[in-house]
């Protein structure tokens, strides 16, 4: 079955622990990227990747990092999170398409809901 | 400025009437896409439809289409029949140049029975 499965859904942590989400798809998606979801503030994309080795921030990279070592997983890092990471993550694919049919949706993984106290 | 915009946080809907959920976007590329996303109550965010910059017909998928008028920059979502399962958060997304997506703020859909 064509998926993203991120880990783990839910997470609990304190402030300064290095914690990271998993994320992996099976669709060879070129496109990888992590948004997170606040009430009022709709999907704010955090980092992406257009394939292996190649990263770039997007709205709301600060606090976070990301690898792209294999075209499979996209993991996000928090090296010391604070209360304000808390929220709902997402990571999502895609295929890489070329003008002018931007037509391949994005895929999304189930979310991961951190909370840090 | 904002790329994708939806100015209904909230709105009620009788069932099986129809509902009409707004979005508008801003983009000065020719080439782009626009997607509209279903978020439940459980949290996962299921594709309902894309249209193309150069799609001459407004897409339909089933009780859903979109209305593409686009010399306004306007793509919404029409959902006809509302069903007690159409209750869910709504997303605007936009797909452009360097494959970049941008979501819109969401509009929470109630489906009153």
């Amino acid at each position: 079955e064509a998926q993203v499965t991120q880990n783990p859904r839910y997470l609990i942590t304190v402030t300064g622990k290095k914690l990271t989400v998993t994320c992996s798809q099976n669709m060879n998606h070129e496109y990888m990227s992590w948004y997170r979801q606040d009430p009022g503030l709709g999907l704010r994309q955090i980092y992406y990747s257009m394939n292996v080795e190649v990263t770039d921030k997007g709205d709301v990279p600060e606090g976070y990092k990301v690898s792209r070592k294999e075209k499979r997983n996209f993991p996000l890092i928090l090296e010391s999170p604070s209360p304000n990471q808390t929220s709902l993550y997402f990571c999502a694919s895609s295929k890489e398409v070329a003008e002018p049919s931007y037509n391949s949706p994005l895929h999304f993984g189930n979310g991961t809901r951190l909370t840090v106290t | 400025a904002q790329k994708i915009t939806q100015t209904q946080p909230g709105m009620f809907v009788q069932e099986k009437e129809a509902v009409t959920l707004d979005c508008t976007y801003d983009t000065s590329d020719p080439s782009y896409g626009l997607f509209w996303y279903k978020q439940p109550s459980s949290g996962e965010m299921i594709f309902l439809i894309y249209q193309g910059s150069y799609d001459q017909q407004n897409a339909t998928e089933g009780r859903y289409s979109l209305n593409f008028q686009k010399a306004r920059k306007s793509a919404n979502l029409v959902i006809s029949a509302s069903q007690l399962g159409d209750s869910a958060m709504y997303f605007c997304a936009m797909r452009e140049y360097g494959n970049q997506f941008y979501f819109g703020t969401g509009t929470s859909l109630t489906v009153i029975p």
